[in-house]
């Protein structure tokens, strides 16, 4: 089993509309999470981080769900400039600061 | 002002050749990283470097090697490259390591096609 697993996408999501999406993660000793956008041959980037008590940043929600093991992104009145491909990345605490990435879910957002 | 650079961007190269790739980062940060994307596009994490101290070494070829020679400059030499090591290369840096929310910068990616 993969240590952080996303659904892969694509998910279209019309201009305006709202898309939100998991990711499960499977060392219950993980502390820190965090979701980072990749555009299309790009480095990655950090999106936000995800705190214990939900967090928002603008358009953006993120949640953590301990007990399930998952952390979710949703996305607000989408733009166009919200395609990417998001990746959910989780850090345990008995690690060098090693992250472990999911391999991202793409949101492809049509006019 | 680039926060983490790398160089080549691209790099086209025989099998069996030497390759290195350069990273750089003037954020002043301490711990820098190799990363390596593949075609499924899962980044993993291949070396970890704290002051110039080897941190985190990840189950690598032994082909692929680190180099700090500073804290703001982590190259990665590879010898004998094989087909399988075409992938992106990302080179990342932050502020300290271990727990905490430390923001992982990454350099643009240099993308290594063997053939």
């Amino acid at each position: 089993r993969k240590e952080v697993e996303q659904d892969p996408g694509p998910f279209n999501v019309p201009e305006g509309a709202t898309v939100a999406f998991n990711c499960t993660y499977s060392n219950s000793a993980s502390q820190s999470f965090f979701w980072y956008r990749q555009d299309c041959r790009k480095e990655p980037k950090l999106l936000m981080s995800v705190y214990s008590s939900g967090n928002e940043d603008g358009r953006f929600t993120a949640q953590l769900n301990r007990a399930s093991q998952y952390i979710s992104l949703l996305i607000r009145d989408s733009k166009l400039s919200d395609s990417a491909t998001y990746l959910c990345v989780v850090k345990a605490t008995d690690s060098w600061g090693k992250l472990q990435f999911g391999a991202g879910t793409q949101v492809v957002v049509t006019p | 002002d680039t926060a983490v650079s790398q160089t080549p961007k691209y790099l086209v190269t025989q099998m069996g050749n030497d390759k290195s790739i350069k990273c750089e980062q003037n954020l002043g940060h301490d711990t820098m990283y190799w990363y390596k994307q593949d075609s499924k596009k899962f980044l993993k994490i291949m070396f970890s470097y704290n002051n110039k101290e080897l941190i985190i070494n990840e189950t690598v070829p032994n082909r692929f090697s680190p180099k700090s020679p500073d804290k703001a400059h982590l190259n990665l030499h590879i010898n004998s490259l094989e087909l399988g090591d075409s992938a992106v290369y990302f080179c990342a840096s932050s502020q300290g390591v271990g727990t905490g929310g430390n923001t992982i910068y990454f350099g643009e990616g240099s993308w290594l096609t063997v053939v």
